[in-house]
């Protein structure tokens, strides 16, 4: 059983350059969450789904997509990425708002 | 929204000593407070939580106090050891709110 995966589990990008980060996760968990990590602020979140087929914003949502096709997937796009942007990008699931949510193992995004 | 906040930001103790992290919510309404550990270069894993029913909840050598009265809720670390050396992340939610709500983090260091 793998858990949560993600890849890629590191990246290197051009500014303005179309990204796709994937997630996918095999507990049929209803709920998945994207996270960004930077130094000294913690885990901010960008973007989530309750269950398939529904999306909703974080706080942080600006320059990021998302989408819910099926239980196991939950792609986070960046359309035009920025400098800001760089980061370490978490990816999570849990069974639903209340309980344990599980992380994968993370993806270092640099954006030049 | 909810807010969380977290303290100290920075915690250093000697192997053996106790160690306790404090964190403070806004929303009354809030049922649901995990704890999570972040090692070095890895992901957050949840390490303990407690529910609004119970004022206290234990797991060998660490435990969450809760207080609604107050609003805040405690993890207790005792006897520590250097492999707790790792960042502690608390965070709440309320019901009708769709995510978490992270505190900044602790980084705490146990020296041998």
């Amino acid at each position: 059983i793998a858990g949560i995966t993600q890849a890629p589990t590191s990246q290197i990008l051009a500014a303005g350059r179309r990204m796709t980060l994937r997630c996918t996760q095999d507990m049929r968990h209803n709920a998945m969450y994207w996270y960004r990590q930077d130094l000294g602020l913690g885990l901010r979140l960008i973007h989530y789904s309750n269950t398939a087929g529904t999306t909703g914003k974080g706080e942080v949502p600006d320059g990021y997509s998302v989408s819910r096709a099926n239980t196991d997937d939950f792609p986070l796009t960046l359309a035009s990425a920025v400098p800001s942007q760089t980061s370490v990008y978490f990816c999570a699931s849990s069974e639903d708002r209340v309980t344990e949510q599980f992380f994968g193992p993370g993806t270092r995004l640099t954006v030049l | 929204g909810e807010n969380v906040e977290q303290h100290p930001s920075t915690l250093s103790v000697q192997e053996g000593d106790s160690a306790v992290i404090k964190c403070t919510y806004s929303d009354s309404a809030s049922n649901y407070f995990p704890w999570y550990k972040q090692e070095l270069g890895k992901r957050p894993q949840l390490i303990i939580d407690i529910r609004s029913n119970v004022g206290e909840k234990k797991d060998q050598r660490i435990a969450v106090t809760l207080n609604k009265t107050a609003k805040h809720f405690s993890l207790h670390i005792t006897e520590t050891q250097p492999e707790d050396s790792a960042v502690y992340f608390c965070a709440a939610i309320a019901s009708g709110y769709s995510t978490l709500t992270f505190g900044k983090g602790t980084m705490l260091l146990v020296s041998p």
